[in-house]
């Protein structure tokens, strides 16, 4: 079992839907990243948390570390949101990340 | 200007060749890294260099050799490439070590063994 978890694999909403996406761990962290990756293949990093929320734009990330669970939110979504979205956790003590396994999402007209 | 850039974008080369792949960043950061991603999209650690220093070395085939001769530059060797080798190489880098560092990655070279 991989240590760190998403849902759902794969994701397809409508334009302007409100999306979400979920990542457990099991693990103690200090962090955890949100990336995304478009079908182009470059991987940008949308947020790194290691409590509350955070926001940008449309985008909202949430940790909640005694639940071991971090949710990513798009609102009104858009089809330029379509990318693979990978939540990554910083194992406390260890600077490596450890991936989930990617959310695939497409958001249609 | 791009922040990290990956040489090349795509490599399809034979089994038994050596290959390398160069990666270089302009944001002065300290720490670099190697991530491996599979077929299914899923990215792995291989190495990461703080200060030109290997710091972490992931269960990598020998085969893999990384080298930073500057803090600026993590190159990644491969000697004698396999099937298994196909994936997509992403170097990343981060302002310093340590896990709550966001992470800058390249756009990724997609290494195809034949």
């Amino acid at each position: 079992k991989n240590e760190v978890e998403q849902s759902p694999q794969n994701l397809t909403a409508q334009e302007g839907e409100f999306i979400t996406i979920n990542c457990s761990y099991s693990v103690g962290i200090s962090a955890l990243h949100w990336l995304q990756q478009h079908p182009g293949g470059g991987i940008v990093s949308l947020f790194m948390l290691s409590s509350g929320k955070k926001k940008h734009g449309r985008l909202i990330a949430t940790i909640n570390i005694q639940e071991k669970h971090s949710s990513l939110h798009i609102t009104a979504s858009h089809p330029r949101d379509s990318a693979v979205y990978i939540c990554a956790a910083a194992v406390r003590f260890d600077s490596k990340l450890t991936f989930g396994t990617g959310t695939r999402l497409q958001v249609t007209l | 200007d791009t922040a990290v850039s990956q040489t090349p974008k795509y490599l399809v080369t034979q089994m038994g060749n050596d290959k390398s792949i160069k990666c270089e960043q302009n944001l002065g950061h300290d720490t670099m890294y190697w991530y491996k991603q599979d077929s299914k999209k899923f990215l792995k650690i291989m190495f990461s260099y703080n200060n030109k220093e290997l710091i972490i070395n992931e269960t990598v085939p020998n085969r893999f050799s990384p080298k930073s001769p500057d803090k600026a530059h993590l190159n990644l060797h491969i000697n004698s490439l396999e099937l298994g080798d196909s994936a997509v190489y992403f170097c990343a880098s981060s302002q310093g070590w340590g896990s709550n560092q966001p992470q800058h990655f390249g756009d990724g070279t997609r290494l195809s063994i034949l």
